[in-house]
């Protein structure tokens, strides 16, 4: 079980804006950072967002973050089908004196 | 551009120890924070723990007990050993680094991961 927590799934149509929830506690979102993953099947993950709402170089701004209290989203617009895949979050714990992560949102788009 | 690769044994024994090593390419080892992240088959993400240059370390508590990250900048690497493994430390193993000097995690380079089984 994670200490972060995402819905297994999630789904929209092409051209929609989707939201990916990410939920944690005091002692890891309330307090930390939180970063995005995109991963595609079979390859190493790719950084999505950091601090809760910053994109990397070449991260299209469909992409977007944000964050509240001791919970955290990852904003899809424009819905492509390319964007069809597994997302993950991650923060720092100050409890467990390190960094945990979400369980994963598998993102289907219709 | 920071490039990572992984090296290693693919196959290793159940209560042997798994030893992977980590190169650097493309930008300096100095002033990062160098970290092990794993993911099992079909599931999801495990951070491992990291390593500074200056040999600084914290680990994953889940795992502090067998985990070892030692670094070596003159070559430009980072390894990690995992000790007393069982099949539940089946996974693809990841080295990564952050985006910026300084951060913690913010992991942007990442190497291409390498499956490692443990055999019974």
């Amino acid at each position: 079980q994670s200490v972060l927590t995402q819905p297994p799934s999630a789904s929209g149509t092409p051209g929609q804006r989707v939201t990916i929830s990410c939920s944690g506690s005091s002692s890891n979102i309330g307090t930390n950072n939180v970063n995005w993953y995109q991963q595609l099947s079979g390859t190493a993950p790719k950084l999505l967002i950091y601090g809760n709402n910053q994109r990397p170089s070449g991260v299209p701004d469909r992409f977007s973050g944000s964050k509240s209290g001791t919970s955290a989203s990852l904003a899809i617009s424009g819905l492509q089908s390319e964007d069809e895949t597994d997302y993950y979050c991650a923060a720092w714990d100050d409890s467990l004196n390190g960094v945990v992560f979400g369980g994963g949102t598998k993102l289907t788009v219709l | 551009q920071v490039q990572l690769q992984e090296s290693g044994p693919g196959l290793v024994k159940s209560s042997e120890t798994l030893s992977l090593t980590c190169t650097v390419s493309g930008g300096s080892i100095n002033n990062y924070y160098w970290s092990w992240i794993r993911q099992p088959p079909g599931k999801g993400l495990e951070w491992i723990g990291y390593i500074y240059y200056t040999g600084t370390t914290k680990y994953n508590p889940s795992l502090k007990s067998r985990v070892t990250i030692s670094v070596d900048t003159s070559k430009h690497q980072f390894s990690l050993n995992l000790n007393s493994v069982t099949a539940a430390d089946t996974a693809v193993y990841y080295c990564a680094s952050p985006l910026m000097p300084g951060y913690l995690y913010g992991w942007a380079y990442w190497g291409q991961g390498t499956l490692v089984t443990v055999s019974s």
